[in-house]
């Protein structure tokens, strides 16, 4: 079946310490995006890929960076982890972008200690 | 600020009865509208949605409504059924914006009681 594949599913990493959190997907879809979601909260989309366009929201810290090799995978680094950066986080992709549908992955909950 | 809004953090309803969840948004120019679902330790999956140029859409169970001047939808599951039990989220998109933003709300968890 076509997906969208996060991994890991948990992440715990240090206060500080960099991680990197991988998505791929077997859809072939040109949007690929990455999305936080805190507790209780909406997802709030940090960065989306057309092709190998990337395209920054206004309010995504500095310390998220993003990668995207090829077509198949996209990478979120979060270069020095905060306490506030713990939350889920969800990959998503879409064909042409625009408010075609979205598939998401099942996400990576991210623990910071 | 919230623009999408789901003020219902939860919802109990019986089996075979009607789920009505609500949302509202503040942003007049979205004009493109979703309802996704979710389940635990699943991504949120694609349920329904409708243009701001129609006032219902239905799927099978699933009815969404629009009311533009209220600023308002909802959407109907008739008959609710315990597989329907989820974290349902509603979102707005602005599609002439030239950005690929998906607006959402904090969803509303629906419990179906059997």
């Amino acid at each position: 079946d076509a997906m969208v594949i996060q991994n890991p599913r948990y992440q715990v990493t240090q206060f500080g310490k960099p991680v990197t959190l991988s998505c791929s997907q077997t859809l072939n879809h040109n949007v690929m995006y990455w999305y936080q979601q805190k507790s209780s909260q909406a997802p709030k989309l940090l960065f989306h890929y057309y092709d190998k366009d990337f395209n920054n929201e206004a309010d995504t810290p500095d310390n998220f960076q993003s990668r995207r090799p090829n077509t198949s995978f996209c990478f979120l680094d979060i270069r020095s982890p905060g306490l506030g950066d713990a939350a889920m986080y969800l990959c998503a992709t879409s064909k042409r972008g625009g408010s075609d549908t979205q598939y998401f992955g099942p996400g990576t909950r991210l623990t910071v200690l | 600020d919230q623009q999408v809004k789901q003020n219902s953090p939860s919802l109990s309803v019986q089996e075979g009865r009607i789920s009505i969840l609500n949302c509202d948004y503040t942003n007049s120019m979205f004009d493109y509208f979703l309802w996704y679902k979710k389940y635990p330790a699943e991504g949120p999956t694609f349920l329904i949605s409708i243009s701001s140029i129609k006032d219902k859409n239905e799927d099978g169970r699933f009815t969404v409504f629009l009311n533009k001047s209220a600023k308002h939808l909802s959407l109907h599951i008739v008959p609710s059924q315990p597989g329907d039990s989820a974290v349902y989220f509603c979102a707005a998109f602005r599609s002439n914006f030239g950005n690929e933003k998906l607006t959402f709300g904090t969803g509303t968890r629906l419990t179906i009681i059997p």
